[in-house]
């Protein structure tokens, strides 16, 4: 069964820190991996990750694959309290490649 | 709308009684899909549905759970015979066929409570 393990479950910074997300993965295939932020709703998606090395980016938030380590890892640098959310990484792994397989997802508490 | 929609947004019921949430997708996406979202665990998947192709029900936990996707696009959940460990936020999401390398949207869920 796919496993796909997110750490730490949560942590509380201060405006301006830098956070490190990481998530771990164990599937039989790999296609993609998949960063998602989650507030009070609906998860709304931030990378999709399928080569290794490659950094996706996007302002203050950035993210890296490493699939040699079966490993990815958020960075979220100047944070502000809006980025208080949980974040929830996701595998695809063919032939179900639609069933996503989450993470418990860490919480990230941002105080001013 | 632009995204994906859902409701209702709160579902209050006693146990034993049927409820049925709806989600409605982004427009042109082919591929919907049911997942639930319990207290501090990750998203758990229910069903897929791929345009006419029949649907991945594997991750219904049981024969009380059935979903049906009408004409290729809205789609409802129903539960019958609700019980306390259904409490949950049932969350659809929707994108184009898998395998394209586009994610998956998702609506803002139902969030279910038995009483």
């Amino acid at each position: 069964e796919d496993k796909v393990v997110q750490s730490p479950l949560s942590l509380v910074v201060h405006e301006g820190d830098t956070v490190t997300l990481n998530c771990s993965y164990e599937v039989t295939n790999f296609r993609s991996l998949l960063w998602y932020k989650q507030e009070k709703k609906a998860p709304t998606f931030l990378f999709m990750l399928t080569s290794s090395g490659i950094e996706k980016k996007s302002g203050r938030l950035s993210s890296i694959l490493d699939k040699k380590e079966l490993s990815s890892i958020l960075n979220i640098t100047a944070t502000q309290t809006g980025d208080s959310a949980i974040y929830l990484c996701a595998v695809e792994a063919p032939p179900n490649d639609y069933k996503l397989s989450f993470g418990a997802g860490t919480t990230v508490t941002v105080r001013a | 709308g632009a995204g994906v929609s859902q409701s209702p947004s709160n579902k209050v019921t006693e146990k034993g009684k049927d409820v049925e949430l709806r989600c409605d997708p982004i427009s042109g996406h082919t591929a919907l899909y049911w997942y639930r979202q319990s207290l501090g665990q990750g998203l758990e998947f229910l069903i897929y549905f791929q345009g006419n192709s029949a649907p991945d029900k594997s991750g219904l936990p049981s024969d009380r759970f059935s979903a049906e996707r009408t004409g290729g696009s809205v789609s409802t959940l129903t539960i019958q015979r609700t019980q306390q460990e259904d409490s949950a936020v049932y969350l659809c999401a929707s994108s184009l066929a898998p395998g394209q390398g586009k994610p998956q949207h998702f609506g803002d869920g139902t969030r279910l409570s038995i009483l």
